[in-house]
This record gives C-alpha cells, structure tokens and sequence, in this order.
C-alpha cells in the first residue's frame, strides 16, 4: 500500500462546476499536510497548508481528518485556470516528505 | 527574488558517464531534498539534507550522491548513470525541516534522458 493514495484521475469538469479531492495517508504520525498544484512540466507550487481546524483560502476549501487520515481539497466555482495537477502531501515527522501521485483536473469551457 | 535555481534544465547522457545537476537556493533555507517525478509514481525523494553536512536517504537513493558542503548548494550526482534513471528531477528547499511544516520552493526541474 502507497504511503499517500489520492483518487485516480483524470477529473473533467465544466467550468463553474464544484470539485473535491481526497487523499489517504497511512502513517498515523504524519504531522504535516498540504496540497501543491503542478502544472503540465512546471515546478510544483504550495496551494494551501491543511489544518486539523480547516482552511479555506477563496474558493479552494482543505481539511484533514486525522482519525480516518485523510485529507481533502473542494475547489468551487471551477476555472479554466484550474487545470492543473493536485498534489496531496505529508511530512511524516521526520525529514521525509512524501508526495501523492497526484490527481489531474481539467476544466471545460 | 527568492529561488531555487537547477542546472542544467535538460540533459541526455550515455550510460556510466558521471553527470551533476546543481542546485542553488537564495533563501538561506536549511532544508533542501531531491525529487525524482516519474508518470504515475508522482515525486519520490531521493535524498534530502537537514543543515550543512548533514544528509539522509530518501525513499530512492540507489544510483545517486549528494554532497551539502555550503547551505545554498546541494547537488546531486549520478557516479554512473543507467537508462532506468532517465526521469525528471526537482530540488527544492524549505526553511525548516519536513516535520516543521514550512513550504517547499522548487527548481524549475531537470529532465534527464539517459541512453
């Protein structure tokens, strides 16, 4: 079983449209939790920090569920500009960070 | 402006021909680390360093070296690189280490083809 397990994609959506990721972890001591956005061959870029409280940064809304250890993004009110990859990420306490294979979203005019 | 900068951003190389992809941060981040991104398996840490000197194995450290002699420096070497190492790679840095929660800034990647 993979150390971090996000849903399979691709994810096609229209624009406006609401969308939700989740992602699983399976390290009960992780500590740390975010969500990058990776666009086609770029550098992966921190969307948001997840909190055990819940953030919500705009239309992108994270939260993490550490009983059932696993995290979520809902982005709504979908863009074009929206299409990118979503990352899920844990740092486990250490130095180790581990990354999700990633979901991909496109948005459709 | 803060970056980290990768060097070179495309290489092709023969197998067993040594290579280095350098990796500079301007940030004065303590922590920097290794990615390799491959289709489907996402990023896989290759290696990462806590302070000058002080380096770990990441979760894929086979075929790989690492050296951090200043703090803004941390290159990664392939003693004898094979076509199983052909991926595209990021380094990144953060301010403090994983457990710490900080964010991660990225290079702009090195795709490698080796053949």
């Amino acid at each position: 079983r993979k150390e971090v397990e996000q849903d399979p994609g691709p994810f096609n959506v229209p624009e406006g449209a609401t969308v939700a990721f989740n992602c699983t972890y399976s390290n009960s001591a992780s500590q740390s939790f975010f969500w990058y956005r990776q666009d086609c061959r770029k550098e992966p870029k921190l969307l948001m920090s997840v909190y055990s409280s819940g953030n919500e940064d705009g239309r992108f809304t994270a939260q993490l569920n550490r009983a059932s250890q696993y995290i979520s993004l809902l982005i709504r009110d979908s863009k074009l500009s929206d299409s990118a990859t979503y990352l899920c990420v844990v740092n486990t306490g250490g130095f180790k960070t581990i990354f999700g294979a990633g979901t991909r979203l496109f948005v459709k005019a | 402006e803060a970056q980290v900068t990768q060097n070179p951003r495309y290489l092709i190389t023969v197998t067993g021909k040594k290579l280095t992809v350098t990796c500079s941060q301007n940030m004065n981040h303590e922590y920097m680390s290794w990615y390799r991104q491959d289709p489907g398996l996402g990023l896989r840490q290759i290696y990462y360093s806590m302070n000058v000197e002080v380096t770990d194995k990441g979760d894929v450290p086979e075929g790989y070296k690492v050296s951090r002699k200043e703090k803004r420096n941390f290159p990664l070497i392939l003693e004898s690189p094979s076509p199983n190492q052909t991926s595209l790679y990021f380094c990144a840095s953060s301010l403090v280490g994983a457990g710490g929660g900080t964010e991660a800034f990225f290079g702009q990647g090195t795709r490698l083809t080796v053949v």
